[in-house]
Parts: structure tokens; sequence; C-alpha cells
């Protein structure tokens, strides 16, 4: 029961390298989020995908670009990394956006360090 | 201004007593949910409990309730018979409906049991 996961577990980068995060879903749920995590602040939006097809920015969206690649899969990419992207980041699933009552379901987090 | 607000950075409990941790928020939405999350020192996000706002009781799961006042647009959870196990970092969370969106957390309480 692998619900939502999330690769890579750890990744350092050097300030202005790129890399993709990799998110999959198997609860064949429609939507999918991106959310940082910083000391203090708690969880913070990135970007969010309602359905197949559709991405719509969240609270912190700069320096950020996402794909959903298909149902199951939602990437996150930092193109040029800045220390200030140095942050844990989560992936979630729900079944549905505007269904208030479903719980969104989260993958185990990214560990990401910019130097 | 903050949409989900709690106040308590960290509460210390012992065994087997009961705790409540605090949570507002603020809204103009009629029709919200609220959710609450736990966080362990593994980092995965866990998802305990949801209310909504138009439940008329007050939503249990297990040792975990939620003391909803309305009126005071409050969501305080109670933990009844602290384990060692619920020693965690908890999040208050809120999905708006007419924004439809994601969740807004917290900033969290981070909880530790003592035996």
């Amino acid at each position: 029961n692998a619900g939502v996961t999330q690769t890579p577990k750890f990744q350092v980068l050097k300030t202005g390298q790129s890399m993709t995060l990799q998110c999959a879903q198997d609860m064949n749920h429609n939507s999918m989020y991106w959310y940082r995590q910083d000391p203090g602040m708690g969880l913070r939006l990135i970007y969010y995908s309602a359905s197949e097809g559709t991405t719509d920015k969240g609270e912190v969206p700069n320096g950020y670009n996402v794909s959903r690649l298909n149902k199951r899969e939602f990437s996150l990419r930092l193109e040029s990394a800045a220390p200030s992207q140095t942050s844990v980041y989560f992936c979630a699933s729900s079944e549905a956006l505007r269904d208030r009552g479903q719980p969104q379901h989260f993958g185990d987090g990214t560990r990401l360090s910019i130097l | 201004a903050q949409k989900i607000t709690q106040t308590q950075p960290g509460m210390f409990v012992q065994e087997k007593e009961a705790v409540t941790l605090d949570c507002t928020y603020d809204t103009s939405d009629p029709s919200y949910g609220l959710f609450w999350y736990k966080q362990p020192s593994s980092g995965e996000m866990i998802f305990l409990i949801y209310q909504g706002s138009y439940d008329q009781q007050n939503a249990t799961e297990g040792r975990y309730s939620l003391n909803f006042q309305k009126a005071r647009k409050s969501a305080n959870l109670v933990i009844s018979a602290s384990q060692l196990g619920d020693s965690a970092m908890y999040f208050c969370a809120m999905r708006e409906g007419q924004a439809g969106t994601a969740l807004i957390f917290g900033k969290g309480t981070t909880l530790s049991v003592s035996s």
C-alpha cells in the first residue's frame, strides 16, 4: 500500500543547479499538491493540480514549475536552485479538490539542501 | 492576517493525561473544513481528524476528539490518555469552500509526552 511516493528522499544541490522532484500516487486521486515546510512556518502551498491537465499557483510559486504528467504523477522542478529554496518538500493527493471533507494524503517528504 | 493560529509552540504532558492543543481560524466562508495532522520526528504527515463547518457534533476518532466552537472560531484537538508515541508536532489546517484550493496550515504545536 504505497500511497504517495516521493523521490528522492534527500538531495543536496549547488546554487544554480536544476532538479525535478518526483511524486506519484496510487490511490486514483484527482487532486495533487506540492508544499514546502520551513522551520516555524508550517506547510505552505507551492502549486496544485485539481485534475489531470490543470495546474495552479499556490502561496509561494516563485522559482518553481510543475507538470501533471498523468493522473498518477505530479512533478516539481527547480530551474535554478537558490539557498532560499532549502526546505522539506511534501507532495500530497486527495480525492477531489473541492470536497472539503477529504483529507490530503502526504508523501514522506524530500529534504532538499542548496549550498 | 493569519488564517490558522496555533498559539502554543510547545506543550508538555505526562503519560495517561489528557491534553488540549489550541487552534483558532479565520474565514468568512460559511462552508469550510478543519483538519488535524500529526508529524512525528520521522517527518511524515499523518491525518488525525476532520470537522466540517456544518457538522452538528464534535468529531471523534479513537483517542482524538475535536472541540469545535464555531462562534469562537476554534477547533481544539483533545488527546485523551496520552502515550509516549503521541510526542510529535501537530498541525491544524483549514480548507475553505469558496477558495477550494488546498489546505492552509498553522505553524504547529510540539507535544512532548513524558513517562
